[in-house]
């Protein structure tokens, strides 16, 4: 049974450009999560989508928007990079916002 | 707004017991997660408590939860080199957790020979 899978793992974008960042959750999950954890930090919640729907955003700019399509998979998109959008994005699934089972991550450096 | 605290590091010896210690400020959380952290790797979750119960044993792991506190804690049995990671605290609010999980800054678990 495969778990979350997330692509690409690693990926190097220059300040001004745009990003996409793939996920498909664990057999079963319908809701899709993504965070960002900055080196030495904790992950930090971007936010959910459920039904295809964003359910709740956390204290993340415009730039960061999001997709669910209707097979539960998900994207995150980040505009306009900036030096601090450096990261590990990780995507979480869970059976609507329940026993979260996260990925491996997307590391992102802007350079 | 809500906050989750963990010491940054904690060193023990190989065979001793580990216990990793947190503190959180949202008095709804209803579910509280430990999730472990191997260099390069995502999160594995290890183990979870529900708010409405004092304690959880799964094999090596023990979960104490005192709620009036706020204090969240988890002991590895018989810690071994493969436990070296970062230990990450979580909490979800009674909002279903559609706030996302709030996570603490994590400690690092350090073995020693």
């Amino acid at each position: 049974d495969a778990g979350v899978t997330q692509s690409p793992t690693h990926l190097i974008k220059t300040r001004g450009q745009q990003v996409t960042l793939r996920c498909s959750p664990k057999s079963g999950h319908d809701t899709v999560s993504w965070y960002q954890q900055a080196l030495g930090q904790g992950p930090q919640f971007i936010f959910q989508y459920y039904e295809e729907e964003e359910r709740q955003r956390g204290n993340f700019p415009d730039r960061f928007s999001g997709h669910q399509f209707p097979n539960y998979s998900s994207e995150l998109n980040v505009n306009a990079l900036l030096l601090g959008d450096s990261a590990l994005y990780l995507c979480a699934s869970s059976m609507d916002s329940y026993g979260y089972t996260f990925g491996s991550g997307t590391r992102l450096t802007v350079v | 707004g809500e906050d989750v605290e963990q010491s940054l590091f904690l060193s023990v010896r190989e065979g001793d017991s580990s216990v990793i210690n947190c503190t959180y400020t949202d008095s709804s959380s209803t579910y509280l997660y430990w999730y472990k952290q191997e260099p390069g790797a995502g999160l594995q979750l290890l183990t979870y408590i529900f708010s409405n119960m004092d304690m959880k044993q799964d094999q090596r792991l023990t979960v104490l939860l005192n709620k009036k506190d706020k204090h969240l804690s988890l002991r590895i049995a018989d810690t071994q080199t493969g436990d070296s990671a970062i230990y990450f605290c979580a909490d979800e609010n009674s909002g279903g957790g559609a706030d996302g999980l709030t996570f603490g800054k994590g400690t690092h678990l350090i073995i020693q020979p």
